[in-house]
């Protein structure tokens, strides 16, 4: 079946530095999304890529479409204490069930 | 507009009990999903709706049913729960072929 292959796993960086963290996958997706996830609580959804090669921001995070449509990125810049989490993206193929694939999450520290 | 709700938040079951998760949503979503997440292997599909009165299987359905009565519900079902079912449960609501929106989960354990 579909995979996604997110990295890196983990990181643990200094305020202010930028973040950068990957999927990849030997599939084709027509959508990318990028999830956060904070302890205890449901995903929620920071930037939908609808198009291949499409360039997104949302405040400090942007996340692109790989133009192969088999990846994906998303950069935080100048990373603060609140970005810690874990980051999933997810890959959706589209059919008439819209179901989403999902990669196995990048756990992002920030030490103040 | 309170979005994706979950009940119950958190539940301990003794194995071969039963129990229900509901979900609701108040976004008029088509499409409705359930998810189970466990450390290292992220979310993972059981079961999903594309509208009302309709179910089908996802990635790790067995063990679980489902019923979508109501167009903003969809319930999850454990007939004889089991410790390999301990987990957390994600339910997700979206238009069709859009982006899903997530509830805030339900903590299981199965003893």
């Amino acid at each position: 079946g579909q995979q996604l292959n997110q990295s890196p796993q983990s990181m643990f960086i200094q305020e202010g530095e930028d973040v950068s963290m990957n999927c990849t996958s030997s599939s084709i997706f027509n959508t990318w999304l990028w999830y956060k996830q904070d302890p205890g609580e449901g995903p929620v959804l920071l930037i939908a890529l609808y198009k291949a090669g499409e360039l997104t921001s949302n405040g400090r995070l942007t996340a692109q479409f790989g133009i192969t449509r088999k990846d994906s990125f998303l950069n935080i810049s100048a990373s603060i204490p609140s970005d810690v989490g874990i980051y999933f993206c997810a890959g959706g193929s589209g059919g008439s069930q819209g179901n989403l694939i999902f990669g196995k999450g990048t756990k992002l520290s920030v030490k103040p | 507009n309170a979005g994706v709700t979950q009940t119950p938040k958190f539940r301990v079951l003794k194995t071969g009990q039963s129990m229900t998760l509901l979900c609701a949503q108040d976004m008029n979503h088509e499409y409705m999903y359930w998810y189970r997440q466990d450390p290292g292997m992220g979310l993972r599909l059981i079961h999903y709706s594309v509208g009302e009165g309709t179910t089908a299987k996802g990635e790790v359905p067995d063990g679980y049913n489902v019923s979508r009565l109501k167009k903003q519900n969809f319930l999850l079902g454990l007939e004889s729960a089991a410790p390999s079912q301990t987990s957390v449960y994600f339910c997700a609501s979206s238009y069709p072929l859009r982006t899903q929106y997530f509830g805030p989960g339900t903590r299981l354990l199965v003893l």
